[in-house]
């Protein structure tokens, strides 16, 4: 069964500010599921990757599938970046409709 | 038009009482799941649905019963509710592509 560690768990800074959030897994997957939810509460997938890069906006998120890691940054933060991010991979290594494990989410602030 | 809804959004009980909590997509996928989150804030998977199979049990107490009546919906009920059942209860959907979509959620709580 896959596990997920996720760091920084808080993370405070100021507008325009680089933003990295990490996340490593312990077992190789399909693809890993970076995820944002607002204070609201709703959940959206951000990014769903299974190698290399990929952007969306200011947002970008990589993969190193040999090291079993993945990163998240924000270019140029504003305060509605504030959320909280959650890194995801599939329970088990084959995926498929077994469902996800989560990290426990980095809380990030972004102060104007 | 809401691509994966959860009705009610909150629900206020009892200890040891029963409800019920439904969820629908309207998206075609396949596979369907209901996720936990807790008091901090960490997600955790309960169960997994694939065309109205159950997958994935994962270690739920049997007080807890999902029902899947066609594969647009995976309700789940609860009997003798618990404090410890209070939680944010998500239902979410799988694409062929993997990418999951969640519903709005559904913040339980037990008195």
């Amino acid at each position: 069964k896959n596990e997920v560690e996720q760091s920084p768990q808080n993370l405070t800074a100021q507008e325009g500010e680089f933003i990295t959030i990490n996340c490593s897994y312990s077992v190789g997957i399909s693809a890993l599921h970076w995820l944002q939810q607002h204070p609201g509460g709703g959940i959206v997938s951000l990014f769903m990757l299974s190698s290399g890069k990929k952007k969306h906006g200011r947002l970008i998120a990589t993969i190193n599938i040999q090291e079993k890691h993945s990163s998240l940054h924000i270019t140029a933060s504003h305060p509605r970046d504030s959320a909280v991010y959650i890194c995801a991979v599939p329970m088990y290594s084959g995926g498929g409709a077994d469902g996800l494990t989560f990290g426990k989410g980095t809380h990030l602030i972004i102060q104007p | 038009d809401t691509a994966v809804s959860q009705t009610p959004k909150y629900l206020v009980t009892q200890m040891g009482n029963d409800k019920s909590i439904k969820c629908e997509q309207n998206l075609g996928h396949d596979t369907m799941y209901w996720y936990k989150q807790d008091s901090k804030k960490f997600l955790k998977i309960m169960f997994s649905y694939n065309n109205k199979e159950l997958i994935i049990n994962e270690t739920v107490p049997n007080r807890f019963s999902p029902k899947s009546p066609d594969k647009a919906h995976l309700n789940l009920h609860i009997n003798s509710l618990e404090l410890g059942d209070s939680a944010v209860y998500f239902c979410a959907s799988r694409s062929d592509g993997d990418t999951q979509y969640f519903g709005p959620g559904t913040r339980l709580t037990v008195l």
